[in-house]
């Protein structure tokens, strides 16, 4: 059974901090990783895709991939308000469907 | 922009009854899902589709559900005989492949 993990949390942070947000897998073949922001009631939105090793930056959002330990993480530099949301890992399986995590809720305190 | 449409935004029906919910890919994606998420849960995969076939199904996905691509642009999913626990939001989604899946704006279905 292939599967991903997430912290469910609150993580709580601060307006202008840096949030990080973390996610594991199993299965050591997995190719293909996202990061998707899903609204109380909302559709997954992608945010970020990773395919190899080390950090791909956009904006102010930075995914890092690590195979070996098989971890993907998140970070939104200078969260704001409206980066209050579900942060939903997933991962691509052998048809190209995705196998998700929990989700991270991510609370921007003003 | 491309998007992935689906019909209705809510649909609210009655313990046995069959549903289709109704989705139009990005016209130039190969793949298509079918996703659910239960209130509160977790999103779950339900099907992938290409090359007019089943590619892969979860278990979740019985002989209750079928999928159908009825012409070139829509991609349908039918619920046989409605019961409460299917009561979700149905997500859609496309892709080309190995690369970024794009959703629709969600079906909540309601079993009453």
């Amino acid at each position: 059974q292939k599967e991903v993990e997430q912290n469910s949390g609150p993580l709580s942070v601060p307006e202008g901090a840096i949030a990080s947000l973390n996610c594991t897998y199993s299965d050591r073949g997995s190719q293909s990783f996202f990061w998707y922001r899903q609204y109380s009631g909302k559709s997954p939105e992608l945010i970020m895709s990773i395919y190899s090793n080390g950090d791909k930056e956009d904006g102010r959002f930075t995914a890092q991939l690590n195979k070996a330990s098989q971890y993907v993480s998140l970070l939104i530099r200078d969260s704001q308000p409206s980066d209050s949301a579900t942060y939903l890992c997933a991962v691509s399986g052998s048809n190209y469907q995705l196998i998700w995590g929990a989700g991270t809720k991510l609370i921007i305190k003003p | 922009e491309p998007e992935v449409t689906q019909t209705p935004s809510h649909q609210v029906t009655q313990m046995g009854q069959e549903v289709i919910l109704r989705c139009v890919p990005i016209s130039n994606h190969l793949y298509f899902y079918w996703y659910r998420q239960i209130l509160g849960q977790k999103v779950e995969f339900l099907v992938s589709f290409y090359n007019n076939e089943i590619s892969e199904k979860s278990e979740i996905f019985d002989d209750q559900f079928s999928v159908e691509r009825p012409d070139g642009s829509n991609f349908t999913l039918k619920i046989r005989s409605t019961k409460l626990e299917d009561s979700a939001m149905y997500f859609c989604a496309s892709t080309r492949g190995n690369r970024e899946a794009f959703f629709g704006q969600g079906t909540r279905l309601t079993v009453v």
